[in-house]
């Protein structure tokens, strides 16, 4: 059964420091999500991506923060500089077309800003 | 601005018995609603959703009621397994008003479902 990956698992970064969070949706879907949970609250929403461009963003989605899709492939998420309170999970998640509603998760990045 | 509310951080069940999750809605506007489980460690796994012209929808041991009228939804299992343990997620779309579907999920902050020997 396909399925979203996200690499690396774990990342443990200094405040200041940019992270580049990765993500491989599955491979037909057209739309995809970024989403985080920080300890102990709920999933949020940050940002969704539509024909290789941003269709929505949270208030959340500040200058902080870029999303691209380099090569066909892969999602990646960008935080210029990290700050304690960018740490959380990170979910990529993707949809398959308009048609659909269902967004798939993927099992997420752990982000540590020390 | 708790636009979803499950207002049960935990629930204990017993297996073999019926589990009834519980979210609320406070925006008109959505018009989809998902019900997602998770394990410690893991992402969210889409389990079951409902679309606002409906009322219910049943996939196996899963059901979601909807009612608009108090936009409040539910999520029955039956019969409880050991495996069904784990935190479940409400969820909302807004996607008709986003123009293309593209909208991000709202969710509710979970309920820890706990199904007992």
């Amino acid at each position: 059964e396909p399925e979203v990956t996200q690499t690396p698992s774990h990342q443990v970064t200094q405040m200041g420091q940019e992270v580049i969070l990765r993500c491989v949706p599955i491979s037909n879907h057209l739309y995809f999500y970024w989403y985080r949970q920080i300890l102990g609250q709920k999933v949020e929403f940050l940002v969704s991506f539509y024909n290789n461009e941003i269709s929505e963003k949270s208030e959340i989605f500040d200058d902080q923060f870029s999303v691209e899709r380099p090569d066909g492939s892969n999602f990646t998420l960008k935080i210029r500089s990290t700050k304690l309170e960018d740490s959380a999970m990170y979910f990529c998640a993707s949809k398959g077309d308009t048609q659909t509603y269902e967004q798939y998760f993927g099992p997420g990045t752990r982000l540590t800003v020390t | 601005d708790q636009q979803v509310k499950q207002n049960s951080p935990s629930l204990s069940v017993q297996e073999g018995r019926i589990s009834i999750l519980n979210c609320d809605y406070t925006n008109s506007m959505f018009d989809y609603f998902l019900w997602y489980k998770k394990y410690p460690a893991e992402g969210p796994t889409f389990l079951i959703s409902i679309s606002s012209i409906k009322d219910k929808n049943e996939d196996g041991r899963f059901t979601v009621f909807l009612n608009k009228s108090a936009k409040h939804l539910s999520l029955h299992i039956v019969p409880s397994q050991p495996g069904d343990s784990a935190v479940y997620f409400c969820a909302a779309s807004a996607s008709r008003y986003s123009g293309g579907g593209a909208d991000g999920l709202t969710f509710g902050k979970g309920t820890h479902l706990i199904i007992q020997p």
